[in-house]
């Protein structure tokens, strides 16, 4: 079974700087989807960012960028320019691409705080 | 576009009883599911469903039900509260995965306390 694990619970960072948020996850499949949602205190689930596993290139989206290591099942967060609004909880997810199922393994989750 | 709709947002149910969260999308997605988030961890998945009449068990089925009549629809039934039940439970949906479609969309979860 796939395992995804966030080992910070809490990060905090000073509005305007940048901010890495780390990831590791466990499988024994060749192919796959990672992700970072992000989850506000509304509770609304929203898709950040996500990479296939088969592309070597970092997926970007503006501020939000990933370091994606396929050998060392590595997938950090790193959000650049911080701001208020990015306060939240940011969820690690797995997906595996053999399934057709959108079937999603969760981290534990990095509360994130933005310090003005 | 309304996406996924969860009802009710919040509930209080005692020891034993008994209840329905109700899950509707209307975006024409086969595939649905329910997660459950406890306190400070990530979501789990519950059941799933790939089309009407079709469900699976996912990583933590027990004490839990689900029926899929219609493509909207996927209600989860909760027979015997109890407070491990206690959680924040999220439906989702999506298309199957593809390397075109591969986001599920999320409601906006339903806040659970069994009391």
């Amino acid at each position: 079974a796939q395992t995804v694990t966030q080992s910070q619970p809490e990060m905090s960072v000073q509005e305007a700087e940048t901010v890495t948020l780390s990831c590791t996850y466990d499988t024994s499949e060749s192919d796959y989807y990672l992700f970072w949602y992000k989850q506000p205190p509304s509770r609304q689930m929203i898709l950040v960012i996500r990479q296939e596993a088969y592309k070597q290139q970092n997926a970007t989206e503006n501020r939000f960028s990933v370091n994606f290591q396929k050998a060392a099942k590595s997938f950090s967060l790193k959000i650049s320019d911080s701001q208020l609004g990015d306060a939240a909880m940011y969820f690690c997810a797995y997906r595996s691409a053999f399934q057709r199922a959108q079937k999603l393994v969760f981290g534990q989750g990095t509360r994130l705080t933005i310090n003005p | 576009n309304a996406g996924v709709t969860q009802t009710p947002k919040f509930r209080i149910l005692k020891i034993g009883q008994s209840m329905t969260l109700q899950c509707t999308q209307d975006m024409n997605h086969n595939y649905m599911y329910w997660y459950r988030q406890d306190p400070g961890m990530g979501l789990k998945l519950i059941y799933y469903s790939v089309g009407a009449g079709i469900t699976d068990k996912g990583e933590v089925p027990n004490g839990y039900n689900v029926s899929r009549s219609t493509t909207e629809d996927f209600p989860l039934r909760l027979e015997l509260a109890a407070p491990s039940q206690t959680s924040v439970y999220f439906c989702a949906s999506s298309l199957p995965g593809n390397r075109k479609n591969t986001e599920a969309f999320f409601g906006q979860g339903t806040r659970l306390t069994v009391v």
